[in-house]
């Protein structure tokens, strides 16, 4: 089945440093995919919608400086959190639509990145 | 917001009863999906009901949805320690393209002891 593998699991990072998380689709092609923010005993939030080649769509009150998104290639989308702070901590989940997979509005999602800003 | 809304919040039974789980959404859909995740992990797709469909089946799982009421249901019969996760149903509104953004809700966590 469609696989997206996210790196990192956990990471830990200093006040005013930039983290990157990496959202990869294993075997299928993702033209589309989607950042969530999620915390503890909390629902998935959307962040942002990530387009292959273009500029990434960003849900309200979310900051895009803030919040780097990059979808260069329709295997790989990134999310760079710059000047973390520690508000910023949080669990980070990616997810991707593979088109030929067996439920026709299937999403497959990473296992998420838990961010510590200290 | 346009988050839906689940409940229980918070649901404790023992291994081999039935749990039953309720979700309501607040826009006309396409279809709504049930997702399962275990703690600290990433969403596993449990089952995709469409909007034309009423109920729907897959293994264990039993889902049933009422567009009138924009609420649906889903119940886990004979259920086991290993069920033990929160579970969230995800609205995909309906005239969007391939690729939708899901709308998750409030999300129900489940606890089976033995």
């Amino acid at each position: 089945g469609a696989v997206v593998s996210q790196h990192p699991s956990r990471v830990i990072c200093k006040s005013g440093t930039s983290v990157k998380i990496e959202c990869r689709s294993l075997d299928f092609q993702a033209t589309t995919m989607f950042w969530y923010r999620q915390f503890p005993k909390k629902s998935l939030m959307l962040m942002a919608t990530s387009n292959e080649g273009s500029k990434a769509t960003y849900e309200q009150g979310v900051e895009k400086d803030k919040f780097l998104i990059n979808h260069a290639s329709l295997t790989l989308s990134t999310l760079t959190v710059t000047s973390a702070h520690p508000e910023d901590s949080s669990f980070y989940i990616c997810s991707a639509r593979d088109p030929g997979g067996p439920s026709l509005y299937g999403y497959t999602f990473g296992s998420g990145t838990r961010l510590t800003v200290v | 917001s346009q988050q839906g809304e689940e409940d229980p919040q918070a649901l404790s039974i023992q291994e081999g009863e039935n749990a039953t789980m309720n979700c309501s959404y607040k826009t006309s859909i396409n279809n709504l999906q049930w997702y399962r995740q275990n703690s600290g992990r990433g969403l596993v797709h449990l089952i995709l009901i469409r909007s034309n469909e009423r109920e729907k089946h897959s293994g264990r799982l039993r889902v049933t949805l009422d567009t009138s009421k924009k609420s649906s249901s889903l119940l886990i019969t004979a259920s086991r320690a290993a069920d033990t996760a929160s579970y969230f149903c995800a609205t995909v509104p309906i005239n969007t393209g391939t690729a939708s953004k899901l709308t998750f809700g409030t999300g129900t966590r489940l606890q089976v002891t033995l």
